[in-house]
């Protein structure tokens, strides 16, 4: 069992150019989140998956897409990168037993730093 | 808006110290407060914690939630060099209807570092 997997660990963007972060999870999870972390601070919610093909905003979802074609997979898509997105970067996963309700543990993986030059 | 706060933002311990880190926090339609230890890369599960005043433990920490009063403690007794770390406190609410699709709202951390 690999967990929740990223790819890249790390990654120097231009502004204007665009990125997609891999999120992959093995554990059959249903849950999946994006967080971002700026230094010194706890995390964001940037978006959320309840399940294949169901995605929503988090709390700072601006200049981000999501898609969840399958269980596994859950990228998050960066446009059009600014300086603002220098951050790192922390893909999630939880199983619920039933609709609405999530278990206690969060699974993270090991992050992307992203810089944004 | 829901809103996690963490003091103090850093504390400096010798080995052997005992530490307390507090989470205060406003949410609405409350439903679990999470404590997450990171070590320089991914957080990694603590306790998580419903119901006032039940302490839950694991070896040398300890948590405990006061829902009246809307925070939380988070205690290491005998402190080691390997508890030197971001100790991260977040929140789950329900919404209106009662889902919550665990969606964390976080503070922005405690930084521990223990001495030798």
């Amino acid at each position: 069992n690999a967990g929740v997997t990223q790819t890249p660990k790390f990654r120097i963007l231009k502004i204007g150019q665009s990125m997609t972060l891999q999120c992959t999870q093995d554990m059959n999870h249903n849950y999946m989140y994006w967080y971002r972390q700026d230094p010194g601070m706890g995390l964001k919610l940037i978006y959320y998956s309840v399940g294949a093909g169901i995605t929503d905003k988090g709390e700072v979802p601006n200049g981000y897409n999501v898609s969840r074609s399958t269980t596994e997979d859950f990228p998050l898509r960066l446009e059009l990168a600014a300086p603002s997105q220098t951050s790192v970067y922390f893909c999630a996963s939880s199983y619920s037993l039933a609709s609405g309700r999530s278990t206690d543990t969060q699974y993270f993986g090991p992050g992307t730093r992203l810089t944004v030059l | 808006e829901d809103k996690v706060v963490q003091s103090p933002l850093s504390l400096v311990v010798h080995e052997g110290d005992t530490v307390t880190l507090n989470c205060s926090y406003e949410v609405t339609n409350f439903r679990s407060l999470l404590w997450y230890k990171q070590e320089k890369k991914a957080p990694t599960f603590l306790f998580m914690l419903t119901s006032s005043g039940i302490e839950k433990k694991s070896g040398r920490l300890s948590s405990i939630l006061d829902k009246k009063e809307l925070f939380s403690i988070l205690n290491i007794t005998a402190t080691q060099t390997g508890d030197s770390a971001v100790y991260l406190c977040a929140v789950e609410a329900k919404s209106a209807g009662g889902t919550s699709y665990g969606k964390l709202t976080f503070g922005q951390g405690t930084i521990l570092t223990v001495h030798p």
